[in-house]
C-alpha cells in the first residue's frame, strides 16, 4: 500500500494493557501527526513531529506517548488507557512549502481503538 | 487559540441540487483553509483548499470562497451526486511554520438522495 499506512486497523485493549499504534508514510514527507477522532467532535490534533522532533503536544495525557524514530515512522504508545480514550486514531504526514511541498496533509486509514 | 465553527451539522439534498457548508474562524492570523471529505469508514481526503491571498477557488463542481473581513469561508458543491455523500470537514491554520497545525470544524454530514 502506498501513501500513509497504519497498523493495526482495529485494537481492543483493557485498561491495564500496553499497546502501540504504528504509522508509516511512503511519501518522503518531513512532518507527521497524530489525531484523535471521536464521534460528534472535531478531529483533535495530539502530536506533531517535524524533522523527527516533537514540535507540538496539545495537552495530551501522559498515558499517550509518541515516538518518531525516523522521518517515515511514527508510533503512539498506549498504557493504562481509559474507556473515554476509545476513538479512531489517525496519522497524517505532510511536506512543508519551505522545502517544496504543498503542505497538504495526507491521512492514514486510522486505528479504531476500543478500551474496555 | 484558533476556534473553527462549522454549519450545518447535517445537510440533505436531492441529486442535482447545490450544497453549501459554512465555517467561521476566530484567529485573524489564519491564512490556510482546507476542506476534507471523509466517506464512511475511510480516511479524510483533501478536496480543495484556499489561502488568504485569494477570495475564491474552483475545481470542477466544488468551489471555496473566503471572506477575511468576516472570518468565514464556505464550500460550494454544485450538481450534487450520490457519491458526494460523506462527512465534510473544514479547517484553518496559520501556516507560517514548516508544518500545519490544523484546527478542524465539527464536520457536516452531507446526504445526497437520488
Amino acid at each position: 500500500e502506498t501513501g500513509v499506512t497504519q497498523t493495526p486497523r482495529h485494537l481492543v485493549m483493557g485498561m491495564t494493557n500496553k499497546k502501540s499504534l504504528k504509522c508509516e508514510q511512503h511519501l518522503g514527507h518531513n512532518a507527521m501527526y497524530w489525531y484523535k477522532q471521536s464521534a460528534k467532535k472535531p478531529l483533535e490534533l495530539m502530536f506533531v513531529y517535524s524533522l523527527e522532533e516533537r514540535v507540538e503536544n496539545n495537552s495530551v495525557p501522559s498515558r499517550f506517548s509518541p515516538e518518531c524514530p525516523n522521518s517515515s515512522h511514527l508510533f503512539l504508545h498506549l498504557h493504562t488507557l481509559q474507556p473515554e480514550d476509545s476513538a479512531l486514531y489517525l496519522c497524517a504526514s505532510s511536506q512543508d512549502r519551505i522545502s517544496g511541498g504543498a503542505n497538504e496533509q495526507f491521512f492514514g486509514p486510522g486505528t479504531r481503538l476500543t478500551v474496555l | 487559540g484558533e476556534n473553527v465553527e462549522q454549519h450545518p451539522s447535517t445537510l440533505s439534498v436531492q441529486e442535482g441540487d447545490s450544497a453549501v457548508i459554512k465555517c467561521t474562524y476566530s484567529d485573524s492570523a489564519s491564512n490556510y483553509f482546507p476542506w476534507y471529505k471523509q466517506e464512511l469508514g475511510k480516511r479524510p481526503q483533501l478536496i480543495i483548499d484556499i489561502r488568504s491571498n485569494v477570495g475564491e477557488k474552483k475545481d470542477q463542481r466544488i468551489a471555496v470562497t473566503l471572506n477575511k473581513t468576516a472570518k468565514h469561508f464556505s464550500l460550494h458543491i454544485t450538481e450534487t451526486q450520490p457519491e458526494d455523500s460523506a462527512v465534510y470537514f473544514c479547517a484553518a491554520s496559520k501556516g507560517d511554520t514548516g508544518f500545519q497545525k490544523l484546527v478542524f470544524g465539527t464536520g457536516t454530514r452531507l446526504l445526497v438522495s437520488p
